[in-house]
């Protein structure tokens, strides 16, 4: 599975946009790109996935380039709720195993 | 809609000792896995299962025992427990591993004296 590269720290304030990138330059192509949230004592929630080009959901968007060798996490109008560890995670889709990396840790400020 | 259980929340263990942490779900998945987080880090993988009857290593299995009789059921047996096992502990799992959605546990807090 491609090794996974992202920010160890990121801070913004409430109302903003944030982008959280993550590198992945060995992506396969049967690999799809992962997020997964997590706040302080709780398990990780999977927040969003993608193959290519750009998908949204009521969390949040993420948006892959055609090489596919990184990805964008976009986090719209951030609130003081949105503090927590993101992870980025590449997965086969056949059956495997989850690799989860070090993740970014996002603060978020009034 | 219970998802993942794991028991118990939190536990204390002498150096030496065993014990199992319990992880049960009820959505009829066939991917568990089990992780561990040590302060300000990242979840590593200890071992997962593909399916009842079937497990594998993951990043960091040495000191723990896994087995799967069942598609419920996945326990994590620590053989003797050692300081540096002192973690929190999350299970997790997903319809098929890979690109499905992993749902996880809230976690069960270890320590070893």
């Amino acid at each position: 599975l491609a090794k996974t590269t992202q920010p160890i720290s990121m801070d913004s304030y409430e109302g903003q946009e944030v982008n959280i990138t993550c590198s992945h330059n060995n992506i396969a192509t049967n690999d799809y790109i992962t997020w997964y949230q997590q706040f302080p004592s709780q398990g990780p929630r999977f927040i969003i996935q993608g193959y290519k080009t750009k998908v949204t959901n009521e969390v949040a968007s993420l948006f892959i380039p055609a090489d596919r060798k990184s990805s964008t996490l976009s986090l719209p109008r951030v609130s003081l709720s949105d503090t927590a560890v993101y992870y980025c995670l590449v997965v086969r889709s056949s059956a495997s195993k989850i690799i989860f990396g070090s993740g970014t840790r996002l603060s978020i400020r009034p | 809609n219970a998802g993942v259980t794991q028991t118990p929340k939190f536990q204390v263990l002498k150096t030496g000792q065993s014990m199992t942490l319990q992880c049960a779900q009820d959505m009829n998945h066939e991917y568990m896995s089990w992780y561990r987080q040590d302060p300000g880090m990242g979840l590593r993988l200890i071992h997962y299962s593909v399916g009842a009857g079937i497990t594998d290593q993951g990043e960091v299995p040495n000191g723990y025992n896994v087995s799967r009789s069942t598609t419920e059921d996945f326990p994590l047996r620590l053989l003797s427990a050692a300081p540096s096992q002192t973690s929190v502990y999350f299970c997790a799992s997903s319809p098929t591993g890979g690109r499905t959605e992993a749902f996880f546990g809230q976690g069960t807090r270890l320590t070893v004296v």
